[in-house]
C-alpha cells in the first residue's frame, strides 16, 4: 500500500526557513515523479513544485520560484521541500504527492499533509 | 483565482444527481487528460477519476468524468451523505505546470 507521510512543517517568522519531508513507502519511489501541493487554510489546492524521478526536470510556480527547492534522495525514498524567504502567504498545509503515468500524468496518491505558519 | 473554472458550490437530495463543471482553455484541459479530487472535511485530497472518465480501483460507478473541448464535468449520482465534500479538477498545463480547479463544495441536502 502507498504511504506518504510529511514532516517537518510548523511555525515561522516571516523571513525565516523551513524544510519540509516526505517519506515514501509502499511503491518504488525512484519509479515516479513526485509533486508538493499546497491549501492554504480554507482556499482551494495549489500546485507548488514538481520533480521527476531522476531529478533531471524540476518545475516551480511562479509563487514561490526563487525561494523554494525541491529535492529528493532515492536511496531515502523521500522528498523535500527547502522554503526560505517565508511569507504570510505561504501559510498553508503542504502535501506531497506521487505523480502516475497511464495515457498522460496525474497526481494519483496525497499524503496527509504539514501545516505551515509564517507569522510573527 | 484559479485558470480552471468550477462552480463554488452545488446541491442535491439523497439519491439524486449532480454534476460539476470544470472550464479551462486550449492550453491545458483542450489538449490534456482530466482528474477529479475528493476533499473530505478535514482530509487529504482521494482520486476520483483519472484521464478524463476512468475510475481508480474501490471507486463506485456513481462517480463518472467526462471531457468535451475545454471543459470536463464530474456526475455523481445516487447522492449519499457521505458524498459531502470538496470537488477539484486538474490538469497539466503547457506551461509546464499542474493546474487545480478552485474547488466545488457539494452539500447533500
Amino acid at each position: 500500500e502507498v504511504h506518504l507521510v510529511e514532516s517537518g512543517g510548523g511555525l515561522v517568522k516571516p523571513g525565516g526557513s523551513l524544510r519540509l519531508s516526505c517519506a515514501a513507502s509502499g511503491f518504488n519511489f525512484n519509479n515516479y515523479n513526485m509533486n508538493w501541493v499546497r491549501q492554504a487554510p480554507g482556499k482551494g489546492l495549489e500546485w507548488v513544485s514538481s520533480i521527476s524521478y531522476s531529478s533531471g526536470h524540476i518545475f516551480y510556480a511562479e509563487s514561490v520560484k526563487g525561494r523554494f527547492t525541491i529535492s529528493r534522495d532515492n536511496a531515502k525514498d523521500s522528498l523535500y521541500l527547502q522554503m526560505n524567504s517565508l511569507r504570510a502567504e505561504d501559510t498553508a498545509v503542504y502535501y506531497c504527492a506521487r505523480e502516475q503515468y497511464g495515457s498522460s500524468w496525474y497526481v494519483d496518491y496525497w499524503g496527509q499533509g504539514t501545516l505551515v505558519t509564517v507569522s510573527s | 483565482q484559479s485558470v480552471l473554472t468550477q462552480p463554488p458550490s452545488v446541491s442535491a437530495a439523497p439519491g439524486q444527481k449532480v454534476t460539476i463543471s470544470c472550464s479551462g482553455s486550449s492550453s491545458n484541459i483542450g489538449n490534456n487528460y482530466v482528474s477529479w479530487y475528493q476533499q473530505l472535511p478535514g482530509t487529504a485530497p482521494k482520486l476520483l477519476i483519472y484521464e478524463n472518465s476512468k475510475r481508480p480501483s474501490g471507486i463506485p460507478d456513481r462517480f463518472s468524468g467526462s471531457k468535451s473541448g475545454t471543459s470536463a464535468t464530474l456526475d455523481i449520482t445516487g447522492l449519499q451523505a457521505g458524498d459531502e465534500a470538496d470537488y477539484y479538477c486538474g490538469t497539466w498545463d503547457r506551461s509546464l505546470v499542474w493546474m487545480f480547479g478552485g474547488g466545488t463544495k457539494l452539500t447533500v441536502l
